[in-house]
């Protein structure tokens, strides 16, 4: 089945403990980014990548890390989580020419 | 700053009507435009998408798209309950890079009342 998978899906922590969200697609697709959704101000940006080792900023990334060593995984970190990071966040990809965009099932995170 | 207007709502319609979501877009380089269904606390799924001028209809949805007026629309006929959910409008420039970006708006609650 095709899928975009999350780890994992609830989390909280507390403010400065270093944190990984994996994701992983099964679709061999080249373009993959980060979301956090946030009451009043929708799906923002945080981060994407067009294909391995290839990753820029989107309207949103500080705070966060990303790395894309193989194609099929593009891993948020948070070096130092601050409650402001407090979120639902969402990885998505999609194929590098193609339209559509799959979404993971989403990982809310809370830090205090 | 590229930017999707959408009407936060809520937009409440009773059963069988027509829904009609609302989205303008300030990007006039933007050259596919999507609609996304979001139940609470879900992710979104892309129910419409839309790249040339005037209306795309499956099922009970038409997408309408006006590039001269940067306006783009989603028409529910016959709405259902399960139709109650957000609906994301969002746009996409053309070429590569960060073109390859989708900007989304705020999105639009819909409740269809039974």
């Amino acid at each position: 089945e095709a899928q975009v998978t999350q780890n994992p899906r609830y989390l909280i922590t507390v403010t400065g403990k270093k944190l990984t969200v994996t994701c992983s697609q099964n679709m061999n697709h080249e373009y993959m980014s980060w979301y956090r959704q946030d009451p009043g101000l929708g799906l923002r940006q945080i981060y994407y990548s067009m294909n391995v080792e290839v990753t820029d900023k989107g309207d949103v990334p500080e705070g966060y890390k990303v790395s894309r060593k193989e194609k099929r995984n593009f891993p948020l970190i948070l070096e130092s989580p601050s409650p402001n990071q407090t979120s639902l966040y969402f990885c998505a990809s999609r194929p590098g020419t193609a339209v559509e965009q799959y979404f993971g099932p989403g990982t809310r995170l809370t830090v205090t | 700053q590229k930017e999707v207007e959408q009407n936060s709502g809520p937009l409440s319609v009773p059963e069988g009507a027509i829904a009609s979501l609302n989205c303008t877009y300030s990007d006039r380089g933007s050259q596919s435009f999507f609609w996304y269904r979001q139940y609470s606390g879900k992710s979104p799924e892309l129910i419409m998408s839309i790249y040339s001028n005037g209306d795309k209809e499956d099922g009970r949805f038409t997408a309408q798209l006006n590039k001269a007026s940067q306006y783009v629309s989603l028409l529910i006929r016959d709405s259902q309950p399960s139709d109650s959910a957000t609906y994301l409008c969002a746009s996409q420039g053309r070429g590569g890079g960060s073109n390859y970006k989708l900007t989304f708006g705020k999105g639009t609650l819909l409740t269809v009342n039974p």
